[in-house]
């Protein structure tokens, strides 16, 4: 079993729809990190967390350690939305990757 | 500001051949990180350097070495290359561990 799983793996929006993507992982951890990567292969840090909630424009990322669960939330999502967002979790000066959730937004 | 730059973009090796990926940043970053990702697997780290002097194993280190050369520069070495290190490499770095990693644009091996 992956120490980090995300769900769903593909999603499919229509344009102005609430995403919600979800990460969980089952071993303790100092940060837990999202990342967004573009169809042409760049990777772009969206948020940083250890803790409660932050919010960046439409993107709204949460955490609960007890529950080893964090959500992705995009709000009002548009067709340059469409990426891979991948869930990572540092553990012990290590970092472990989600396989990543597949997002298409369609106009 | 480059932020975290790569070079080569693309390479094609022969297996048993060496090479070196370089990567720089110019935030003033102490950590720096090499991953790999490939199809399906997803990225896994291979070494990391918490600071300048410092190197550490990540889950794939075998089959390569690092150099920490100074602040800035993190270097990635293939001794002998073989099929199975075709892939996607990605160096990042951050102001410290457990804080925002910033990514490199990645370099295409492909070992043949």
């Amino acid at each position: 079993k992956n120490e980090v799983e995300q769900s769903p793996q593909n999603l499919t929006a229509q344009e102005g729809e609430f995403i919600t993507i979800n990460c969980s992982y089952s071993v303790g951890i100092s940060a837990l990190h999202w990342l967004q990567q573009h169809p042409g292969g760049g990777i772009v840090s969206l948020f940083m967390l250890s803790s409660g909630k932050k919010k960046h424009g439409r993107l709204i990322a949460t955490i609960n350690i007890q529950e080893k669960h964090s959500s992705l939330h995009i709000t009002a999502s548009h067709p340059r939305d469409s990426a891979v967002y991948i869930c990572a979790v540092e553990v012990d000066n290590d970092m472990r990757f989600g396989a990543g959730t597949r997002l298409t937004v369609k106009p | 500001n480059a932020g975290v730059t790569q070079t080569p973009k693309f390479q094609v090796l022969k297996t048993g051949q060496s090479m070196t990926l370089q990567c720089a940043q110019d935030m003033n970053h102490n950590s720096m990180y090499w991953y790999r990702q490939d199809p399906g697997m997803g990225l896994r780290l291979i070494y990391y350097s918490a600071s300048e002097g410092t190197t550490d194993k990540g889950e794939v280190p075998n089959g390569y070495n690092v150099s920490r050369l100074n602040k800035r520069e993190f270097s990635l070495r293939l001794e002998s290359a073989a099929p199975s290190q075709t892939s996607v490499y990605f160096c990042a770095s951050s102001a410290s561990q457990d804080y925002e990693q910033y990514f490199g644009p990645g370099t295409r091996l492909t070992v043949t």
